[in-house]
């Protein structure tokens, strides 16, 4: 199956401080990509939707000013915690749409298990 | 109502067993149906598609039923490394976006 990779896969950072994660898709090209955060013993929450060229969609209730989102070409997504604070620590998990001989189908990336201190 | 639902479990089999969960979701219009699996802290792997004709792969038969607006997955021959949370994903499609949603998931914990 495509790979999707994520860098880094663990981070600990101080309070205040601005984490960038990266989500690459390596075999193929992505018009879309998603991130999700998900607490311990708890389902994934998808916070937005990542679209090559143009500006992600928030799901209701996720600060776009917080979590800031780039698309910058279509086999890399960024997400940018601004201003981390201890309760955004959580597992930040990015997944790409490939959509080979025109099936649907969604990787996920490793996930980044972000700590804030 | 949630827009996918599943029973969370978790289901406790003994190895060998047969165990079924069921996942329905409430949009009529959603397209494509995946199951998924996720190990404990780590991302969800992709297990199979669901199809209205139904979709084996070795133990593991997913079906759909777009009539009452569910989906199952049916595991045969319970092996311990089946343990997991399994995860059914709904796609909607609309004007050219994907719209993925998510269960809450199912647990199952097969023991000796």
């Amino acid at each position: 199956g495509a790979v999707v990779s994520q860098h880094p896969s663990w981070v600990i950072c101080k309070s205040g401080t601005s984490v960038k994660i990266e989500c690459r898709s390596l075999d193929f090209q992505a018009t879309t990509m998603f991130w999700y955060r998900q607490f311990p013993k708890q389902s994934l929450m998808l916070m937005a939707t990542s679209n090559e060229g143009s500006k992600a969609t928030y799901e209701q209730g996720v600060e776009k000013d917080k979590f800031l989102i780039n698309h910058a070409s279509l086999t890399l997504s960024t997400l940018t915690v601004t201003s981390a604070h201890p309760e955004d620590s959580s597992f930040y998990i990015c997944s790409a749409i490939s959509l080979g001989r025109g099936v649907y189908e969604q990787y996920f990336g490793p996930g980044t298990r972000l700590t804030v201190t | 109502r949630k827009e996918v639902e599943q029973d969370p479990g978790p289901f406790n089999v003994p190895e060998g067993a047969t165990v079924a969960f069921n996942c329905t979701y409430s949009n009529s219009a959603s397209q494509s149906f995946f199951w998924y699996r996720q190990d404990c802290r780590k991302e969800p792997k992709l297990l199979m598609s669901v199809y209205s004709s139904g979709n084996e792969d070795g133990r593991f038969t997913a079906q759909l039923n777009r009539a009452s607006q569910y989906i199952s997955l049916l595991i045969r021959d319970s092996k311990l490394s089946d343990s997991a949370t399994y995860l059914c994903v709904v796609i909607l499609a609309s004007g050219g976006s994907y719209i993925p949603t998510f269960g809450r998931g199912t647990s199952l914990i097969v023991h000796p």
